[in-house]
Order: structure tokens, then C-alpha cells, then sequence
């Protein structure tokens, strides 16, 4: 049930801000946009949430346009270890994420 | 790092075999998830369960079955592997409430011969 778009891959040089994109243009008034990685072989790691407004913790900030047809989530000083794949991920109350396949981020010294 | 442990990290079976994968959760959290993770397909949900004998299915639930008899542990089985089972799985937990943001596990790599 592909409900985000993102591209596949990005890259990003190290000091910089990552910004990654996502497309969610079906979302509905009661579905929460989450941030997840995974990096290497690892377990997906959560980063962060949200709903209409823009968010910010101590990994990233999420911005959700207006419309919440889209948002991009923001690393603002990306390190060598953000390599990683992101995926953006739309649901509703009930407790199914749907993962796509993500975008391959490559911090780049 | 959440209190999540899987069991076996690595196994290596021949088609026919019947597997079990155990997911251990320090955390007493409510809902646990069975993901498999392909290349090209990212993680799709096999089960999961809102509580002690509570179950339902994902969208990928065909040649799997789950049970929990304690909060703690959500097991996997696979009555007869194939190869179309070769994957890596990952358990996850979360809380109740709104925000259930899930914890995954470090995953198990099984090999179907």
C-alpha cells in the first residue's frame, strides 16, 4: 500500500544539511507522517513524527507543507554515519506501517 | 537502544524444515511486529499482536504463524519453509497510545535451502 513517493537515493556532503523529500499527496486528515532509517543491516531506527505542524528534535526537523500533501525531513550538519536509507512513512491510528523502499542517503567527506 | 533481542540472529534451514524465531522484549510494551525484509521491497508486515494471545495478520501473513502466551515473547513460525522465505526479519514493539512510534530489533537472516 505505497502511500509516500521519495527518490531513491541522495547525497550530501558532510557539514551540510540533508534534506530529504517526501510525497504523500493521498494523506488524510487523521494520518501521521514518521521518519524512520536504517542503517546497514541494522534494525530500522525511528527518528522522528507529526501531524500538521513543523517538528524538531535532537536528530532532525520535520517540515510538513500546508497542504500536508508533502514534507522533507532535515538533518541540519549531516555526519558520515547519517549514511543510511530514510524512509517516510504515512499512517493512520491503527499500528501498520507501511515501508517503501526509502531513499539511500550518502554523506560524502 | 530499546530491550529487544531476536533468536536465532543467523539460521540456515532446508526447505520442508519448520523454524521458529523468538522476539524478546524487555520493555512490557503492548503491540509486537513481525517484518520481513527483502531487497527492492523494504520491510512489509508479516503479524502482529495488541496483547497476550491477541494476533492478526499483515499484509504478507501466507506460510506464517504467530503466537503470545507472555507479553514478553512473540514467536514466528514457519510450519514448512521454502525458499521464498529466505529474508531478514525483524521484530518490533511499541506502546500504546497515539504516538506508537515502533523499536525494532537487530533482525534474524534466515537462509532457506
Amino acid at each position: 500500500d505505497a502511500k509516500t513517493t521519495q527518490p531513491p537515493s541522495m547525497d550530501c556532503a558532510e557539514g551540510r544539511a540533508a534534506n530529504l523529500p517526501c510525497n504523500h499527496s493521498t494523506i488524510s486528515g487523521n494520518e501521521y507522517v514518521y521518519w524512520y532509517r536504517q542503517i546497514h543491516s541494522q534494525g530500522p531506527q525511528y527518528i522522528i513524527h507529526g501531524l500538521k505542524n513543523n517538528e524538531t528534535n535532537e536528530m532532525a526537523s520535520l517540515i510538513i507543507t500546508e497542504d500536508r500533501k508533502s514534507s522533507t525531513l532535515i538533518l541540519p550538519h549531516a555526519t558520515l554515519r547519517d549514511t543510511a536509507v530514510y524512509y517516510c512513512i504515512v499512517k493512520d491510528t491503527g499500528n501498520q506501517f507501511y515501508f517503501g523502499t526509502g531513499t539511500s542517503l550518502t554523506v560524502i567527506p | 537502544d530499546a530491550g529487544i533481542t531476536q533468536s536465532p540472529r543467523h539460521k540456515v534451514t532446508e526447505t520442508g524444515t519448520p523454524v521458529t524465531l523468538r522476539c524478546h522484549q524487555t520493555e512490557n510494551h503492548r503491540y509486537m511486529y513481525w517484518y520481513r525484509q527483502d531487497p527492492g521491497h523494504g520491510l512489509r508486515l508479516i503479524h502482529y499482536s495488541y496483547g497476550v494471545k491477541d494476533t492478526d495478520k499483515g499484509e504478507v501473513s501466507d506460510g506464517y504463524s504467530v503466537s503470545r502466551s507472555k507479553t514478553e515473547d512473540f514467536l514466528l513460525t514457519l510450519e514448512s519453509a521454502t525458499s521464498s522465505q529466505t529474508s531478514v526479519y525483524f521484530c518490533a514493539i511499541s506502546s500504546t497510545g497515539t504516538y506508537n512510534e515502533q523499536f525494532f530489533g537487530p533482525g534474524t537472516r534466515l537462509t532457506v535451502l
